[in-house]
């Protein structure tokens, strides 16, 4: 099993539409959640971070951490063309110690929203 | 945008040959590290470094090399390339910041092994 699971998708929506992405994960040890998006031919940008378990709202954009489940998701309201991307999870154990702090992503999900 | 500078950006190579690509910051960050990705693998850690000459091992390091002899320098070789290593290469930095890893990413090096 790979430590972390996401559906690569591809995913289409109309413009507007509520956007559900997810990820699971298998390493319990796991504290510090990151989605990051990727545009074509760009590197990878940090979109929102998480500690723990909980939730955190950047505009229109919704982070969900449930450790119990080992289930994070990312919501996105109203959303729009310009939202069109690759978007990947990321996950890292967090506290000190030279390994701990490499991240471990997803495969990423492709996000199209049709005007 | 975080000061990262890969290079080349795109390269063409042939089986056999060696090929080494170079990341460069300049943010001082600790951590390095090389990713490749490919279609339905997405982002695969290849090596990375906690600090110089501090380097590790990811996922995928078979036919790989690192070398970190500076701060500022993380340079990942090919040894002798093979059509398997095609692929898109990012190298991303990263810093401790109140207890979690931001990860900066560069625009990527397209290689293509012939």
């Amino acid at each position: 099993q790979k430590e972390v699971e996401q559906d690569p998708g591809p995913l289409s929506v109309p413009e507007g539409a509520i956007v559900s992405l997810n990820c699971t994960y298998s390493n319990s040890a796991f504290q510090y959640f990151m989605w990051y998006r990727q545009y074509s031919r760009k590197g990878p940008e940090l979109l929102m971070y998480t500690y723990s378990s909980g939730n955190k709202e950047d505009g229109r954009f919704t982070a969900q951490v449930d450790k119990s489940s080992k289930y994070i998701s990312l919501f996105i309201r109203d959303s729009q063309p310009s939202d069109s991307a690759t978007y990947l999870c990321a996950m890292s154990v967090g506290y000190s110690g030279g390994s701990n702090y490499k991240l471990t992503f997803g495969k990423g999900t492709l996000l199209t929203v049709n005007p | 945008d975080a000061g990262i500078t890969q290079s080349p950006r795109h390269k063409v190579t042939e089986t056999g040959t060696p090929v080494t690509l170079r990341c460069h910051q300049t943010e001082n960050h600790r951590y390095m590290y090389w990713y490749r990705q490919d279609p339905g693998h997405g982002l695969r850690l290849i090596h990375y470094s906690y600090g110089v000459k501090d380097t590790d091992k990811g996922e995928v390091s078979d036919g790989y090399s690192v070398s970190r002899s500076k701060t500022e320098d993380f340079l990942l070789t090919l040894e002798s390339a093979t059509s398997s290593q095609t692929s898109v290469y990012f190298c991303a930095i990263s810093d401790y910041r109140k207890g979690y890893t931001e990860a900066f990413f560069g625009q990527g090096t397209r290689l293509t092994v012939v």
